[in-house]
């Protein structure tokens, strides 16, 4: 069964510039989260989507950041403008509905210069 | 009350011997205690995970020990091999939030040869 999809791996930008990520979740699953992790710390929830509609965004830097998830299947997070505390990975992961168990992709590496 | 305290921050074990790392929560609607491995460059992966209704779960030489009434588990990681060198995040979620998990600050173990 393959796993949680992410692309870019590794991204350099200059603060104020844009960028995007995209995922692939693991098939079949309908729920869908962005973490964010900086470095030394464990990550933290930026927005949770169940199919298409979003369950809980509320520590997504909404002036900043901005997600979606088409079809209910993939999604892109963007960061426009980046700031330098932005700098961190970004995971993707999912879940099934009803389960705990949540899986990890390997996560795309920003850094804001 | 979302908060997961973990500890220790770091872990030195040498070979063969036993790991333990330990966590607390406080939010008593929490019903899923997973523990997650991560590698450098890697997202995290799942490792073991429990509910309230078990006191402990085994899976190899991994181990979940949960305390209810105190509010605390734990992972106890017996012949430890330079392998298992990684950090290791507890996390706790609740079915009535979602699903989404709340991750610990992580413990970096070393297990020395």
């Amino acid at each position: 069964e393959a796993g949680v999809a992410q692309s870019p791996r590794y991204k350099i930008i200059e603060k104020r510039q844009s960028v995007a990520f995209w995922c692939n979740p693991i098939s079949g699953h309908a729920t869908l989260y962005w973490y964010q992790q900086i470095l030394g710390q464990g990550p933290k929830l930026l927005i949770q989507f169940q199919n298409n509609g979003v369950v809980d965004d509320s520590q997504l830097p909404k002036d900043r950041f901005s997600a979606e998830r088409l079809k209910g299947v993939d999604s892109t997070l963007k960061i426009q403008p980046a700031k330098l505390e932005d700098s961190a990975v970004y995971l993707c992961a999912s879940s099934l509905a009803w389960a705990g168990a949540i899986y990890f992709g390997e996560g795309s590496w920003l850094t804001v210069v | 009350q979302q908060q997961v305290k973990q500890s220790p921050q770091s872990l030195i074990v040498q070979k063969g011997g036993i790991s333990i790392i330990n966590c607390a929560y406080e939010n008593t609607a929490f019903d899923y205690f997973p523990w997650y491995q991560q590698f450098p460059g890697k997202g995290p992966a799942l490792l073991i995970a429990i509910r309230p209704d078990v006191s402990e779960k085994k899976e190899g030489r991994f181990t979940i020990s949960f305390n209810k009434s105190a509010k605390q588990f734990s992972l106890h990681i017996m012949d430890s091999q330079p392998g298992d060198s990684a950090t290791y995040f507890c996390a706790a979620s609740a079915k009535s939030s979602g699903d989404k998990l709340t991750f610990g600050t992580g413990t970096r173990l070393a297990v020395r040869p």
